[in-house]
C-alpha cells in the first residue's frame, strides 16, 4: 500500500539542527512532490515547503527560508527535511505529505505518521 | 495569523447538517482549487475534499465542498459522532508561491 514512514522523535537543544526522514513506498517516488507540514501542540497546520524528488527542485515558505533544506535520496525513496538554528517555538509534530504536480491543482493525499521534534535546553 | 480564515469552532447534533466556511482572497481561493483536510484527534491529517468539491475514494458522500469567488465551504450532513475532528481548508497562494492553510475549525458533535 501507498505509505510514507517517518523517522522517530527527536529532542534537540536550542541552536541545534534536526533532520527528519520520510520513506515512501507503494508508488513511484519521483512522480509526486513531497511537502513538509508542521503542527505545534494545540495549533493549526503550517506548510513549510515542497520538494520534487525527480529534479530535486524545492520551494520554501518565506518564514523558513534560510533555515530549512529539503533533499532526497531516490535510490532509497526517501525525502529529508533539515531545520537549523532550532528555537523553542520549533517544537512541533512534523509531517511529510505526498502532493500532486502541479501543487496548485492537487492536494496532499498521503501523509506520514508525524515526527515529534522537541527543542529544549 | 493564517492566510485563510475559518471559524475556530462548529457544532451540531447527530443527524444535523453543519457547514464550515473558509475565506481568502483573489490570490489564493479566488484563483485556485480549495482542499479540505480532516484531522481526527492524535492522527495525521487526511484529504477530505480536493478540487473544490471532489471526494477521494472512501470519503462518504455526507461530506461536500463548494467554492464561490474568494470563499469556500465544507458541508457535513447526517452528522455522526465520528465526525468530531479538526477541519482545515487549504489552497495555493499565487502571491506567496506556496500552499496555505486556514487556522482550522474544531467540530464538536453534541
Amino acid at each position: 500500500q501507498v505509505q510514507l514512514v517517518q523517522s522517530g522523535a527527536e529532542v534537540k537543544k536550542p541552536g541545534a539542527s534536526v533532520k527528519v526522514s520520510c520513506k515512501a513506498s507503494g508508488y513511484t517516488f519521483t512522480s509526486y512532490d513531497i511537502n513538509w507540514v508542521r503542527q505545534a501542540t494545540g495549533q493549526g497546520l503550517e506548510w513549510m515547503g515542497w520538494m520534487n524528488p525527480d529534479s530535486g527542485n524545492t520551494g520554501y515558505a518565506q518564514k523558513f527560508q534560510g533555515r530549512v533544506t529539503m533533499t532526497r535520496n531516490t535510490a532509497i525513496s526517501t525525502a529529508y527535511m533539515e531545520l537549523t538554528s532550532l528555537r523553542s517555538d520549533d517544537t512541533a509534530v512534523y509531517y511529510c505529505a505526498r502532493g500532486g504536480i502541479p501543487a496548485r491543482d492537487y492536494g496532499m493525499d498521503v501523509w506520514g505518521q508525524g515526527t515529534t521534534v522537541t527543542v529544549s535546553s | 495569523q493564517s492566510v485563510l480564515t475559518q471559524p475556530p469552532s462548529a457544532s451540531g447534533t447527530p443527524g444535523q447538517r453543519v457547514t464550515i466556511s473558509c475565506s481568502g482572497s483573489s490570490s489564493n481561493i479566488g484563483s485556485n482549487y480549495v482542499f479540505w483536510y480532516q484531522q481526527l484527534p492524535g492522527t495525521a491529517p487526511k484529504l477530505l475534499i480536493y478540487s473544490n468539491d471532489q471526494r477521494p475514494s472512501g470519503v462518504p458522500d455526507r461530506f461536500s465542498g463548494s467554492k464561490s469567488g474568494t470563499s469556500a465551504s465544507l458541508a457535513i450532513s447526517g452528522l455522526r459522532s465520528e465526525d468530531e475532528a479538526d477541519y482545515y481548508c487549504a489552497t495555493w497562494d499565487d502571491s506567496l508561491s506556496g500552499r496555505v492553510f486556514g487556522g482550522g475549525s474544531k467540530l464538536t458533535v453534541l
